[in-house]
């Protein structure tokens, strides 16, 4: 079946290290997102990818990192320089142009 | 910039009672609007969309119409059922984009 795929699905961590979160997606989509999820903040924008090899900033890319080398592909990196990691991470994809996103089911960072 | 405002939650509800989610947007041009519904420790899901003003998105005894006149799509469901019980969040695309912003998400616990 056609889906995205994150993995971990939890993940703990000790402050200072970096973290790669990972997503794979089947769906021959050209875009790619990240989103970050707080309580009662609803989802905010990291990064996105609209073609392998080109990416773009969203609302709150500091303190991460990504990659688009593969078109399925599109892994997160969590680094030390972001200052409250915990979280839960969400990719999507969808065919550019306005349209439906699809989702993974998330991964949970915990920092300790 | 664009954004999207959702009435806060928690909502609560009986079964087959009738529910309302308020929501607001504010965006230049012509947005496609989307509400997504997400349940514990998942991502989120399309639960219906518009992509033209007067246009009524429905899906699951769910219903939204987009409304140019007072920037509004507010998602509304006839009787409510327990299996409702989820955060449903208003998103808009802005026009021409793939990009998402999502409104904060408004928590529904229907008690049988």
């Amino acid at each position: 079946d056609g889906g995205i795929t994150q993995s971990p699905k939890y993940l703990f961590r000790k402050e200072g290290q970096n973290v790669t979160l990972s997503c794979e997606q089947n769906l021959n989509h050209d875009a790619m997102y990240w989103y970050r999820q707080d309580p009662g903040q609803g989802l905010r924008l990291i990064y996105y990818s609209q073609i392998v090899n080109d990416f773009q900033k969203g609302d709150i890319a500091e303190g991460y990192s990504v990659s688009r080398e593969k078109k399925e592909s599109f892994p997160l990196t969590v680094t030390s320089a972001q200052k409250n990691p915990t979280a839960f991470y969400l990719c999507a994809s969808n065919d550019r142009g306005p349209g439906e996103l699809f989702f993974g089911e998330g991964s949970r960072l915990t920092v300790l | 910039g664009d954004s999207v405002t959702q009435m806060e939650g928690p909502v609560t509800l009986s079964e087959e009672a009738f529910l309302t989610i308020n929501c607001t947007y504010t965006a230049t041009g012509y947005p496609s609007l989307f509400w997504y519904v997400q349940y514990p420790g998942e991502g989120l899901q399309l639960l219906l969309k518009a992509t033209k003003a007067d246009d009524k998105g429905s899906n699951k005894g769910f219903e939204a119409t987009y409304r140019k006149e007072t920037t509004s799509f507010h998602l509304e469901k006839g009787s409510v059922q327990v299996s409702d019980s989820a955060v449903y969040f208003c998103a808009l695309s802005p026009f021409n984009t793939g990009k998402l912003i999502f409104g904060q998400g408004t928590t529904l616990q229907v008690k049988p």
